[in-house]
């Protein structure tokens, strides 16, 4: 059974970069027909989509996002990386990372971490 | 402002049935497949339907998922105190090639 579980730090400084890690369990991030997603939460507010990547390293980034966001795999520890710009007070949230099914179509996300709130605060 | 519109809450009573709306358009809904998800705060969301109406293995039946047009519906039988939860849309939408959530729908059971 693929577990996910995300680390990083829960505390990070304005304008700095936001770097988390997703550990892929349980199963191999190069099988083929999934991507793996990042998504996360805002309090008191819905799910949103930041990204996601194939393992031979295609992505696709939320447009809103993109300008910031830089999404990358290491197949060799199964693993996957965000990374994060810019960093205001506005992207403090839980993140999420994610399985997303892809038999051609994009088919949902079966799998997710546990989630990890990270904090932007001077 | 999301781009899929869901009820912000709906509720009934124990054993009833609910159904949650999903509006979209053809960008998203219209022309790709609609997932649900369960999310019970603190805990990692839960995938309950995905291609607009099948179940991954270890979930009920008392869950269903159904498209027409723009539009998809999540369905909720012999509701349970554990169904308090909120729930999520998600698809791809074409025109951002982005995948979209709902703003999310806060189900009660009372």
């Amino acid at each position: 059974q693929v577990q996910l579980q995300e680390s990083g730090p829960g505390l990070v400084k304005p304008s700095q970069t936001l770097s988390l890690t997703c550990t892929v369990s349980g199963g191999s991030i190069s099988s083929g027909g999934y991507y793996w997603s990042w998504i996360r939460q805002h309090p008191g507010k819905g799910l949103e989509w930041i990204g996601y990547i194939f393992y031979s390293g295609s992505t696709y980034y939320n447009p809103s996002l993109k300008s910031r966001v830089t999404i990358s795999v290491d197949t060799s520890n199964n693993q996957f990386s965000l990374k994060l710009s810019s960093l205001t007070a506005a992207d403090t949230a839980v993140y999420y990372c994610a399985r997303a099914q892809f038999n051609y179509y994009y088919s949902g996300m079966d799998v997710w971490g546990q989630g990890t709130t990270v904090t932007v605060s001077s | 402002q999301s781009v899929l519109t869901q009820p912000p809450s709906v509720s009934a009573a124990p054993g009833q049935k609910v159904t949650i709306s999903c509006s979209g358009s053809s960008s998203n809904i219209g022309n790709n497949y609609v997932s649900w998800y369960q999310h019970l705060p603190g805990t990692a969301p839960k995938l309950l339907i995905y291609d607009n109406n099948k179940r991954p293995s270890g979930i009920p039946d008392r869950f269903s998922g159904s498209k027409s047009g723009t539009s998809a519906t999540l369905g909720i039988t012999g509701l349970q105190t554990g169904d308090e939860a909120d729930y999520y849309c998600g698809t791809w939408d074409s025109s951002l090639s982005a995948v979209v959530f709902g703003g999310g729908t806060k189900l009660t059971v009372l």
